[in-house]
């Protein structure tokens, strides 16, 4: 069975520093991989995708399938980017997810 | 454009009680998904459907049932409620179309005491 791991639940920063949320999967076939993010009050949303290879709102994550990670970084941490942060995997046609138990992140002012 | 609407957003409910939660839509989408989370766990999926008139359970179906007699609207019903079932319930929708993406709604917070 696939699994998504999300290691920290809770990741403060301050505004400016490099912020990693950390992603690991177990899945044995090709997986396609997403970061979803939820702010406060507000709905889950997609923040970005492996097989677009984009950045959004800064953030960038890579898929390693060696490490079976796909971490997401961002440099300069933004007070807007304080959220939860959702890693998930999907690994079937009927696309559905699988997903991390998430990490809460605070950017300090 | 509504996308997609859960309702109630807030619910309490004794054990043993019965109710439905309701998810509409309005873009069309074919595929539908009820997932729940649970404080401090991710989204674990509860049933899913591919279009009007089929369903297919998901990782944690026990104590729920749905139905899809539209494309619209994807009812999730917990027919015997007990503790076990409080949590955070989200519907979500998805088209191939849009390149994979899955749509939320905003969530239903039921709690059973």
């Amino acid at each position: 069975a696939q699994r998504v791991t999300q290691p920290e639940k809770l990741l403060s920063v301050f505004k400016g520093a490099p912020v990693e949320l950390k992603c690991n999967y177990s899945y044995s076939g090709s997986p396609e991989l997403f970061w979803y993010v939820q702010y406060s009050r507000q709905r889950l949303q997609l923040l970005l995708r492996h097989i677009s290879r984009e950045s959004i709102k800064g953030f960038t994550a890579d898929l390693n399938k060696g490490e079976t990670s796909f971490h997401l970084k961002k440099p300069f941490a933004q007070e807007e980017d304080s959220a939860m942060y959702y890693c998930a995997l999907s690994r079937d046609g009927n696309n559905r997810l699988a997903f991390g138990k998430g990490n809460q992140v605070v950017v300090i002012p | 454009n509504a996308g997609v609407t859960q309702t109630p957003k807030f619910r309490i409910l004794k054990i043993g009680q019965s109710m439905t939660l309701q998810c509409a839509q309005d873009m069309n989408h074919n595929y539908m998904y009820w997932y729940r989370q649970d404080p401090g766990m991710g989204l674990k999926l509860i049933y899913y459907s591919v279009g009007a008139g089929i369903t297919d359970k998901g990782e944690v179906p026990n104590g729920y049932n749905v139905s899809r007699s539209t494309t619209e609207d994807f009812p999730l019903r917990l027919e015997l409620a007990a503790p076990s079932q409080t949590s955070v319930y989200f519907c979500a929708t998805l088209q191939f179309s849009s390149g994979n993406t899955i749509y939320f709604g905003e969530g239903s917070w039921l709690t059973v005491v």
